[in-house]
């Protein structure tokens, strides 16, 4: 059974600082990873992409992948009250881009003003 | 403003009664997903079409729910009988390949 574990939280950051949020998985073939915020009682919205390991950056937020510890983290810096909400790690199931995606049950992160 | 449009917002039904669920994913989109949410499970996949063919339905219970995509503008979620346990959000999603671009805005399904 392939499983994408994330910590529930709730993970609570002053305004300001740099929010980290890891996600582990457990199929070493994985090769598509992503970032999805979810604020309560909407939706999930897609906010980063990554499928080589290092680190993308985009705009606040960047994405870490290691695949050799299957591992892959999501940083926010200057955090916002605005970025408080459930955030949801998805990875691939079948090893490459199939569509067989695999999400985390969400870290909630909490922005105190 | 492209979207995935998902009907009924909304539905509580009656155990036993069947429940349809209808998504109109964005026009260009080459995957559609069906997901379920709940507390404690989380999101988990249903079931998924690439190109309007059916790829992977083994996450549903095959002796009441049912997928479709009868054509490019539409796909829908059938369960038949629904049971309580059935209660959650469903969402809908199209994207490209692996990548879930957008989700619906859901439907809430309660089944009492």
């Amino acid at each position: 059974q392939k499983e994408v574990e994330q910590n529930s939280g709730p993970l609570s950051v002053p305004e300001g600082a740099i929010a980290s949020l890891n996600c582990t998985y457990s199929d070493r073939g994985s090769q598509s990873f992503f970032w999805y915020r979810q604020y309560s009682g909407k939706s999930p919205e897609l906010i980063m992409s990554i499928y080589s390991n290092g680190d993308k950056e985009d705009g606040r937020f960047t994405a870490q992948l290691n695949k050799a510890s299957q591992y892959v983290s999501l940083l926010i810096r200057d955090s916002q009250p605005s970025d408080s909400a459930t955030y949801l790690c998805a990875v691939d199931g079948y090893g490459g881009s199939q569509g067989n995606l695999i999400f985390g049950k969400g870290t909630k992160l909490s922005v105190k003003p | 403003d492209a979207r995935v449009t998902q009907t009924p917002r909304d539905k509580v039904t009656e155990m036993g009664q069947e429940v349809t669920m209808r998504c109109q994913p964005i026009l260009g989109h080459n995957t559609v997903f069906w997901y379920r949410q709940t507390m404690m499970q989380g999101l988990e996949l249903l079931a998924y079409f690439r190109n309007r063919a059916p790829l992977d339905d083994s996450g549903m219970p095959k002796d009441r729910f049912s997928a479709e995509m009868p054509d490019a503008t539409l796909a829908t979620l059938k369960i038949q009988p629904s049971e309580p346990r059935d209660s959650a959000v469903y969402f809908c999603a199209s994207g490209f390949y692996g990548e879930i671009a957008f989700f619906g805005q859901g439907t809430r399904l309660t089944v009492v």
